[in-house]
């Protein structure tokens, strides 16, 4: 079946650092990519997608590139802000499987001032 | 534009009592989701609807229902609840299998 890894967390980082949160899947077919973003208290919502190979999804200032050669997709950012601090998802859902996702266990990011 | 709405957004049950969470959107989605959340865990399948009148299962099921009798509204039901089922509930709806999926708030359920 499909699957998720990511880097596990937590991740603490300074203010202006970068980021860098690893996602690879394993899926069966040709799958949509996502990353999510979760704030404390709150539902998840999306940050950036990618729905083919070589695509690049981007929102924020963050970035992901779909990479197939690599089963990857894994979400940068060139300078975190502490308002970046919060559990980030990654997930894949296939059009062949009713859009059920399969979510990465997410990672905590907490950025310090 | 209200999205996806869950209530309640708390609640806290006796082992054996039963509840039904509620999950509404406006945005006119065929597919709706129901997941959990436990703690530093990712989020797990419980049930999934294509269209109204269409449920299944998803990777954990058991000690929920589900119905789907209008596109709206998306109700689980927990039977006879359980310490296990102590979890955070996401509702969740996309337009199609590949678009973005939107989710509610979430209700934070405890059952001592």
């Amino acid at each position: 079946g499909d699957s998720v890894t990511q880097m596990e967390g937590p991740v603490t980082l300074s203010e202006e650092a970068c980021l860098t949160i690893n996602c690879t899947y394993t899926a069966t077919g040709y799958p949509s990519l996502f990353w999510y973003v979760q704030y404390p208290g709150e539902g998840l919502q999306l940050l950036l997608k990618a729905t083919k190979a070589d695509d690049k999804g981007s929102n924020k200032g963050f970035e992901a590139t779909y990479r197939k050669e690599t089963t990857s997709f894994h979400l940068e950012k060139g300078s975190v802000q502490v308002s970046d601090s919060a559990v980030y998802f990654c997930a894949l859902s296939e059009k062949t499987n009713a859009g059920k996702s399969t979510f990465g266990d997410g990672t905590t990011l907490t950025v310090k001032p | 534009n209200a999205g996806v709405t869950q209530t309640p957004k708390f609640r806290i049950l006796k082992i054996g009592q039963s509840m039904t969470l509620q999950c509404t959107q406006d945005m006119n989605h065929n597919y709706m989701y129901w997941y959990r959340q436990d703690p530093g865990m990712g989020l797990k399948l419980i049930y999934y609807s294509v269209g109204a009148g269409i449920t299944d299962k998803g990777e954990v099921p058991n000690g929920y229902n589900v119905s789907r009798s209008t596109t709206e509204d998306f109700p689980l039901r927990l039977e006879l609840a359980a310490p296990s089922q102590t979890s955070v509930y996401f509702c969740a709806s996309r337009r199609t299998e590949n678009t973005e999926a939107f989710f509610g708030q979430g209700t934070r359920l405890t059952v001592v």
